[in-house]
């Protein structure tokens, strides 16, 4: 089966510099690769997802890269403010069975 | 208009006893999740529902068992409760097919002493 692998588990970065964190995965049937947010105390959101037939999708100051050949992507959060403080789960998932399989999570704290 | 409700949300209960979280989604999907958090945040899924069917059933115990009684609602009941069973368990839904967005409910706080 999928198995994800995310890093890193923790993240800080001053506010205004750049965050990336990065995910494998091993099914090569994968292809399509969500990423949610989790505020504390709440739930895991989407926050951007991109499909297998695209390399890089940019949705403002947070944006995904793809290479299937690698089997990893990533996510890039810009110019970072205090509210991207958060726990983000990169996933995968492949057509057969619809099961998304998340990483870990990432905590990234934003500085100020 | 909450999308995909859970009750209850918070719930502290004895070892052994038995426990229900219900779960109720109206964004008309076909596809229903429990997903459970530990205290590390993993994400783990649990059990997948497509049109009141059982389709993903994951190394849970058999103290678990979900109940689909139509595509809108899955309950989760859970008997013989153990310490380990504490986290956070949330229910989503998703529209059957590649590439949908998965919609979490707010997560139901699950403690067991």
């Amino acid at each position: 089966g999928e198995n994800v692998e995310q890093h890193p588990s923790t993240l800080s970065v001053q506010e205004g510099d750049s965050a990336v964190i990065k995910c494998t995965y091993s099914d090569s049937a994968s292809n399509y690769f969500p990423w949610y947010k989790q505020e504390l105390g709440k739930r895991p959101q989407l926050i951007i997802d991109i499909r297998s037939n695209v390399g890089e999708k940019k949705d403002q100051r947070i944006a995904v890269t793809l290479n299937k050949t690698a089997k990893h992507f990533s996510l890039h959060i810009t110019e970072t403010q205090p509210e991207d403080s958060a726990v983000y789960f990169c996933a995968a998932s492949n057509r057969q069975d619809d099961k998304i399989i998340f990483g870990k999570g990432t905590r990234l704290h934003i500085l100020p | 208009d909450t999308a995909v409700s859970q009750t209850p949300k918070y719930l502290v209960t004895q070892m052994g006893n038995d426990k229900s979280i219900k779960c109720e989604q109206n964004l008309g999907h076909d596809t229903m999740y429990w997903y459970k958090q530990d205290s590390k945040k993993f994400l783990k899924i649990m059990f997948s529902y497509n049109n009141k069917e059982l389709i993903i059933n994951e190394t849970v115990p058999n103290r678990f068992s979900p109940k689909s009684p139509d595509k809108a609602h899955l309950n989760l009941h859970i008997n013989s409760l153990e310490l380990g069973d504490s986290a956070v368990y949330f229910c989503a839904s998703s529209q059957a097919g590649l590439g949908n967005t998965i919609y979490f409910g707010e997560g139901s706080w699950l403690t067991v002493v």
